[in-house]
């Protein structure tokens, strides 16, 4: 059974510092590796995806994989209240299973102002 | 790019009524689909996947003839959930994916309420 595994947290951090959140799956056939934000009573959005080894950068946000080690993170940089959210690492195995994703619990951040 | 949207965002039924939910890929065309439901301060449970034209594929404990599920065309998906009990109040969100590696976009979710 494929797993994704978070820390349910909450990560408690100070508004302007870096938030890290990891994640590692169980599946090594996995392809793809998503990243969601979850307000409380919102649906998912997705902020980054990314399938190959390495860094990849999106404005204030930085996904990490290393399908070695079997693990992906999220850094959030200059932290703001408004990241104050759940958030969900997902992974799918690249379209054999229809595009399913298997979700981690998600891990709760929170940014103190 | 890749909207989706879900209709109605609340609703509140009696027990024994149905209940029939949209969601619409706005401005791509989804082959496939999914429907989520999330209790309170639960994770997503992923309920069945939506193909057009053809039976959707249920998981594994999900009643197929209690929550009925009609993907009619590229751009719609609907969830019926017949005779709804106070124990499916519930979350429920579709999400489609779009893109080579399988982005999943969320609609915004509808939220059940049954009395």
């Amino acid at each position: 059974q494929k797993e994704v595994e978070q820390n349910s947290g909450p990560l408690s951090v100070p508004e302007g510092a870096i938030a890290s959140l990891n994640c590692t799956y169980s599946d090594r056939g996995s392809q793809s590796f998503f990243w969601y934000r979850q307000y409380s009573g919102k649906s998912p959005e997705l902020i980054m995806f990314i399938y190959s080894n390495g860094d990849k950068e999106d404005g204030r946000f930085t996904a990490q994989l290393n399908k070695a080690s079997q693990y992906v993170s999220l850094l959030i940089r200059d932290s703001q209240p408004s990241d104050s959210a759940t958030y969900l690492c997902a992974v799918n195995d690249g379209g054999g299973s229809n595009y399913k994703l298997t979700f981690g619990k998600g891990t709760l951040l929170t940014v103190n102002p | 790019g890749a909207v989706v949207s879900q209709h109605p965002s609340r609703v509140i039924c009696k027990s024994g009524t149905s209940v029939k939910i949209e969601c619409r890929s706005l401005d791509f065309q989804a082959t496939t689909m999914f429907w989520y439901r999330q209790f309170p301060k639960q994770s997503l449970m992923l309920m069945a996947t939506s193909n057009e034209g053809s039976k959707a594929t249920y998981e594994q404990g999900v009643e197929k003839d209690k929550f009925l599920i009609n993907h009619a065309s590229l751009t719609l998906s609907t969830l019926t959930v017949t005779s709804a009990h106070p124990e499916d109040s519930s979350f429920y969100i579709c999400s489609a994916f779009q893109g080579a590696g399988g982005e999943q976009y969320f609609g915004p979710g509808t939220r059940l309420t049954v009395t």
